[in-house]
């Protein structure tokens, strides 16, 4: 099974500036994964897929890079709602795995 | 538009069953593979189990290889989990997920809310 190392834990950011979150896999997984966003009662939503790509609706805030074993999430200009959890999650294998989550917090 | 909703959740007796249901709808639920994921109280997520779009082919997390059966009636737009010898480890919220294609891409987009199940004596 894949393990995915996601860090920091927490992550507090002021308003207007940078987060820059990491995800690393035990293995190799080339460009097989996603990021997630989750707001407290509510459910995931898909950021990113193929490390890369923003999915429908996603603004160009949230960029994903990396292959391989690592991989970051960057969200540009922290606003109030993009505080929340992140989750990067693999598909190169089963069983398909999450990593530990990331919470973006108000600094 | 998209809207995925569970049912079924509760509190069940460990060794005990429950099933639940994800009813879908806002798009053509027969074209596209359907996962379900979990969450246990203040922890991460967990991908539990995915049928491909005409169930011929399902996947399983090892702890609920043999205890769940996920399975689909496409002609009403319903995806199930059947959870059988239910253990306290079991005790989450459930997702059903909508896979962006036919044939896995196994990552997740319109995700249901939710259905809490606990597993408690």
């Amino acid at each position: 099974e894949i393990v995915l190392t996601q860090s920091p834990a927490t992550l507090s950011v002021s308003p207007g500036e940078r987060a820059t979150l990491s995800c690393r896999a035990s293995q190799r997984i080339d460009i097989n994964l996603a990021w997630y966003q989750q707001k407290p009662g509510q459910a995931p939503r898909l950021l990113i897929y193929g490390a890369s790509t923003r999915a429908t609706g996603i603004p160009a805030k949230f960029s994903g890079s990396g292959s391989g074993t690592d991989f970051t999430l960057t969200i540009s200009s922290l606003q109030s709602e993009d505080f929340a959890v992140y989750h990067c999650q693999q598909y190169n294998n089963w069983p398909l795995t999450f990593g530990g989550g990331t919470k973006v917090e108000i600094k | 538009q998209v809207q995925l909703v569970e049912s079924g959740g509760g509190v069940v007796q460990p060794g005990k069953s429950l099933r639940l249901s994800c009813a879908g709808s806002g798009f053509t639920f027969s074209n596209y593979a359907m996962h379900w994921v979990r969450q246990a109280p203040g922890k991460g997520l967990e991908w539990v189990a995915v049928i491909w779009y005409d169930g011929t082919y399902k996947y399983y997390t090892n702890s609920v290889k043999g205890r769940f059966t996920i399975s689909r009636d496409n002609s009403k737009d319903t995806l199930y989990l059947q959870m059988n010898s239910l253990r306290a480890e079991d005790t989450a919220v459930y997702h059903c997920a909508r896979d962006p294609a036919m044939v896995p891409n196994n990552w997740f987009g319109p995700w249901g809310q939710g259905t809490l199940v606990t597993v408690s004596s």
